[in-house]
């Protein structure tokens, strides 16, 4: 597509259930990025795939958190039995080069995010 | 540690005067420094970007940074502000982890206010 495609917009979660966020990067893009955003506050990355590989979970706050890239496009970022503290605006991005991405211009390319509010 | 910091939570200008809003930034090596705008309900969208050459580096809607190695800033700039231009402003840096990995981390953010 154009652009990177996060799907939902919006997700309300009762505390305890668990969630999936779904990412479309823009495609042949080789490197996919997740950022948390909480309110008032500066994406906080959480992991990074070059294809299917994931070289870099770091930022995963906790073992609740999970991510995958199976076929080096599509990307799933799930969440297990969420928490109040999960809520924020959860950011895709993706970018054409590898060594994550500074081979493009643009840096990345973000898409518009999930919101995510556990009640 | 490396990180990037934004000193100012917010920044107030006229429209049609120049506006600045501040980034510092400590890495390791050499710095790659990016600067995103985020409007309400949407995602981060590039602005410009430094990697090598020109301190003085121009980007969207008429933005421009200035890369300052001894004093590590990359502050944003407009020299005309307009109504337009209110958003939130993120500065960001290319950190490495390893040979095969690297990430941009993110300040705190500034929220620009151009009054008209």
């Amino acid at each position: 597509g154009a652009g990177v495609s996060q799907s939902p917009r919006y997700k309300v979660a009762k505390r305890g259930q668990d969630v999936a966020l779904r990412c479309d990067p823009i495609s042949g893009h080789v490197s996919l990025f997740w950022y948390q955003q909480a309110l008032g506050q500066g994406p906080e990355f959480l992991t990074y795939f070059q294809n299917e590989a994931q070289l870099d979970k770091s930022g995963l706050p906790s073992d609740r958190f999970f991510a995958e890239r199976p076929e080096g496009s599509v990307s799933t970022l799930k969440i297990q039995r969420t928490q109040q503290e999960d809520s924020a605006v959860y950011l895709c991005a993706s970018s054409g080069g590898d060594s994550g991405g500074f081979g493009s211009v643009a840096g990345y390319t973000f898409g518009s995010g999930t919101r995510l509010t556990v009640v | 540690a490396q990180s990037v910091a934004q000193p100012e939570d917010q920044v107030n200008v006229a429209e049609g005067n120049p506006l600045t809003v501040k980034c510092t930034y400590s890495v390791s090596g050499n710095p790659y420094l990016f600067w995103y705008v985020q409007y309400p309900n949407r995602g981060l969208q590039f602005l410009l970007k430094y990697i090598t050459g020109d301190n003085l580096v121009k980007g969207s809607y008429g933005f421009e940074a200035e890369f300052n190695k001894s004093q590590t800033s990359f502050h944003l700039k407009k020299p005309s502000a307009l109504v337009s231009d209110s958003a939130l402003y993120f500065c960001a840096v290319r950190v490495l982890r390893g040979s095969s990995a690297s990430k941009i981390i993110f300040g705190s953010g500034t929220r620009l206010s151009i009054r008209p």
